[in-house]
Formats: structure tokens, C-alpha cells, sequence
């Protein structure tokens, strides 16, 4: 059975700095890995999806990086504003074709 | 486009109660749906998938007599909790797809908060 695990658990950074998640999975057999933004009672909102065959997708400040054979994934947030505290969610889709979530990253953005 | 309306957004319930979420498809036909819940700090778990015009597909520790889900048609899949109960409290969240495959996009909807008292 797939595992998705994400470190850190916690996060809080100052404005401004960069800053990188990591998810780790267990099973390289994937379509694809997405990466999606919870706000506090919220639903998901995604953020970037690498298929199995990339290596990296961009979009404006924030950057993910697929390495499916190592089983690894990082996002990667540029010049962090206080808008951007939310959980991030790592997730994987294989065989069974529905998605696969990691516990999160909780990040806070301080002024 | 591809949007799925998920209704209703939070429910209070008395224990014992049942309690219906839908699950619709707007602007497209999924043929497979997929359930999940959200207990508070934790992750999303997936509780069911399920097909249109078949019996859903249930993870292992989910009571498939306790959470039905009916998939009847290509923009509704419904579930429902029967007796609930404070345990029972949790956030759940359907997704759904186009074609069946693991390149199929998946859309969510916004989730429904429930809470048994």
C-alpha cells in the first residue's frame, strides 16, 4: 500500500525567505503527483501536477520537482508571503487510480 | 470548467440521525467518484470509490453498511451516513473524474464539515 510521508510536519518562516516541502512516497509505480493548498475548514485547492515522465512543473512563485525512482518530491516557495500560510498537501496517484495524501506541511508565514 | 458541487457545505446531526452528501458534476460526466474524510490534523483518508451503475469499492476499515454510497448516475454520486454518531464527526470530500485511468484529471469538490453531536 502506498505511503506518502511529508517533512516538516510544521513550519513557520519569516516574509520573504524561500523555502522547500518534501514528500517521500513508497511506491515509484505513479501516473502522477500533485501538490494541493488547504486553507483552515476548507476544501483543496491545486497548486501543480507533475506527470510521471516530468521532472518539474512550475507555476508563478512555486516550483515542484519529481524524482519518481527515489521516491521523492519538493516544493519549492520563493520569496514567502503571509498569504501563502495554509497546509500543503503532497499526493500521489497509482493503480488504484484515486489519490494517495500526505499528512502535510503546516506553514505559517510571519510579517 | 470541470467543476463538482459538493452539498451541503457543513451539517449538524443529533447522534442516531442520518445524514445524505451529494455530489455533483456540473459540466461533466464522471465515471468514477471517489470519497474521502478528514479527521481534524490528519490527512485525507480514502473511504470509497465508486463507479457509475456499480457498487462502490470500499477501503479496508470503512463499514460499507454504515457510509452508503449510491453512484446512479454520471453527475451524482451521494453518500450517506446511517446512525451517526459523534465519532462520525469529520470533514468528507468527493472527487471525481472523466474516463477511468490514472491520467483522467480529478476535480474536487469544496467538502462538507459534518459534526454529530
Amino acid at each position: 500500500k502506498q505511503e506518502v510521508t511529508q517533512i516538516p510536519a510544521a513550519l513557520s518562516v519569516p516574509e520573504g525567505e524561500n523555502l522547500v516541502l518534501n514528500c517521500s512516497f513508497t511506491d515509484s509505480a505513479i501516473y502522477n503527483l500533485q501538490w494541493f493548498r488547504q486553507d483552515p475548514g476548507k476544501g483543496l485547492t491545486s497548486l501543480l501536477l507533475i506527470q510521471s515522465s516530468q521532472r518539474e512543473q512550475t507555476s508563478g512563485r512555486l516550483n515542484a520537482s519529481l524524482d519518481k525512482s527515489s521516491g521523492r518530491s519538493t516544493l519549492y516557495i520563493a520569496a514567502s508571503q503571509p498569504g501563502d500560510s495554509a497546509t500543503y498537501l503532497c499526493a500521489v496517484r497509482d493503480s488504484g487510480y484515486a489519490l494517495n495524501f500526505g499528512k502535510g506541511t503546516s506553514l505559517l508565514v510571519t510579517p | 470548467g470541470a467543476v463538482v458541487s459538493q452539498h451541503p457545505s457543513w451539517v449538524i446531526c443529533k447522534s442516531g440521525t442520518s445524514v445524505k452528501i451529494e455530489c455533483r458534476s456540473l459540466d461533466f460526466q464522471a465515471t468514477t467518484m471517489f470519497w474521502y474524510r478528514q479527521f481534524p490534523k490528519q490527512s485525507l483518508m480514502l473511504m470509497a470509490t465508486s463507479n457509475e451503475g456499480s457498487k462502490a469499492t470500499y477501503e479496508q476499515g470503512v463499514e460499507k453498511d454504515k457510509f452508503l454510497i449510491n453512484h446512479a448516475s454520471l453527475t451524482l454520486s451521494t453518500l450517506t451516513v446511517t446512525s451517526a454518531h459523534p465519532e462520525d464527526s469529520s470533514f468528507y470530500i468527493c472527487s471525481a473524474q472523466k474516463w477511468t485511468g490514472g491520467n483522467s484529471p480529478l476535480h474536487f469538490g469544496n467538502g462538507t464539515r459534518l459534526t454529530v453531536t
